[in-house]
Order: C-alpha cells, then structure tokens, then sequence
C-alpha cells in the first residue's frame, strides 16, 4: 500500500517554513525521505527507524510517530534550493532486504 | 564519487520487442531496485533484489523479468515491450541494513512506440 503524502504541492517565498506530512496505513519500521529536482535521480535526505526519533541537519528536520503511523518533513526558512519533488518511502519490514514503498510526492517550488 | 550507472538515457523501442535496461553501481551494495516513475504516480517498485541471483518481485512485475548474475549489475528485461511500458525507469541500490538510504541512478526514459 503506497503511503498518502500532503500536501502534493506547496509553493512558498524564500524564507518560509513548510512541514510535508506521510502516512501510511500499514505498521511502520522505517521512513525515507528524498528530494529530487527536475530531471534529476532522487537524492536521499534521511531515514527514521522505529523507535519515534526525530533527525535533522542543517534546515531540513524530520519526524517519526509509529503509533500514528506517520513522518513529517520539515523545511525551516526554506532556500531557492529546497525546490524540488519530496518524496517518501516506507519500509514495513525488520530485514535489511525489506523493500521501500514510495508515495507520489509533494512538489515544493520556492518564490525569491 | 559513488555511482550507480543507468546503460542509457533515452530509448525508443517498438512495439513487441525484448528490451533490456542495464544498471551498473560501484558500491559494492547488496540490494539493487528497480523502480518505474510515471507523473502524479511516484516511484512504483518493479523488482529488487538483496542478492546474486536472488530476486523478488515488487508492486508491479507484470511484464518484466530481473536478472542479477554479479553483485554489482542488475538488469531489466521487458519481455515483450508494450506501450504502457513507456515510462522514466530508475535503478537504485542500498547496502544490506535498516539504516541504509538508497542511492538512485540518473534514469532511463523508455519511449515505446
């Protein structure tokens, strides 16, 4: 089951925050995060583990509620380089071959 | 500069023919993806794979086959390429742990005509 992402666009000024928000109706061992900017593989950003930790660097935070079964992805003061497609992936499955189910992506489009 | 290598970037095939996607990476990775990438859809797993020779299907096998002879390459095969196979293809590999994130190659744009 594909994990829902919201919202699937967002636009924003230089400067702003945007929080991106993935759920999953499945139970949850893991969370990927990844940006990519047109024409351009997906890069990764971070994973979360089971456990409800919260990771970040540099302006880009993200969370992770395994009893609500979700992760949310957080922009802070968000850059001309922040533009791009954020996609997440969720992984169901305590082996390191587990695969990775992907939702459809939020598209993120930063105004100067 | 880790790499996984996508054989092309554009190809146009005909209707019917066998087609093959090569993916190469240099990391010495234990599981290897394949995804297809189509607007409004997202990343859809095709196949992957957590080992030589070993194989599992993804969300969307119909008409595709895998086939991971070395460590290092994992190929796609369209049997029979239709038209709905005209899609963004993109490789990916990972090491072999939970904590791992997936690096992508930079994808092979399939036209089937």
């Amino acid at each position: 089951q594909q994990p829902v992402q919201s919202p699937q666009a967002v636009i924003l000024r230089e400067g702003e925050d945007a929080v991106i928000n993935c759920s999953s109706s499945k139970a949850l061992y893991s969370v990927h995060w990844y940006r990519q900017k047109h024409g351009e593989a997906p890069v990764f950003l971070m994973i979360l583990l089971k456990g409800g930790e919260q990771k970040g660097h540099d302006k880009i935070s993200a969370s992770f509620n395994e009893k609500k079964q979700q992760s949310s992805l957080y922009l802070t003061a968000s850059q001309l380089s922040y533009s791009g497609t954020y996609f997440c992936g969720t992984g169901g499955g305590y082996s390191s071959a587990s695969k990775i189910i992907f939702g459809s992506g939020t598209r993120l489009s930063i105004r100067p | 500069d880790v790499k996984v290598t996508q054989s092309s970037r554009y190809l146009v095939k005909r209707t019917g023919e066998k087609v093959f996607l090569e993916c190469v990476q240099d990391m010495d990775h234990e599981n290897m993806f394949w995804y297809r990438q189509d607007p409004g859809l997202g990343l859809r797993l095709i196949y992957f794979s957590y080992d030589v020779k070993m194989k599992e299907k993804g969300d969307i096998p119909e008409g595709y086959s895998v086939s991971r002879e070395k460590k290092e390459r994992f190929s796609l095969i369209l049997e029979s390429a239709s038209t709905n196979q005209t899609s963004m293809y993109l490789c990916a590999s990972s090491r072999g742990q939970r904590d791992y994130g997936y690096t992508f190659g930079s994808g092979t744009r399939l036209t089937v005509v």
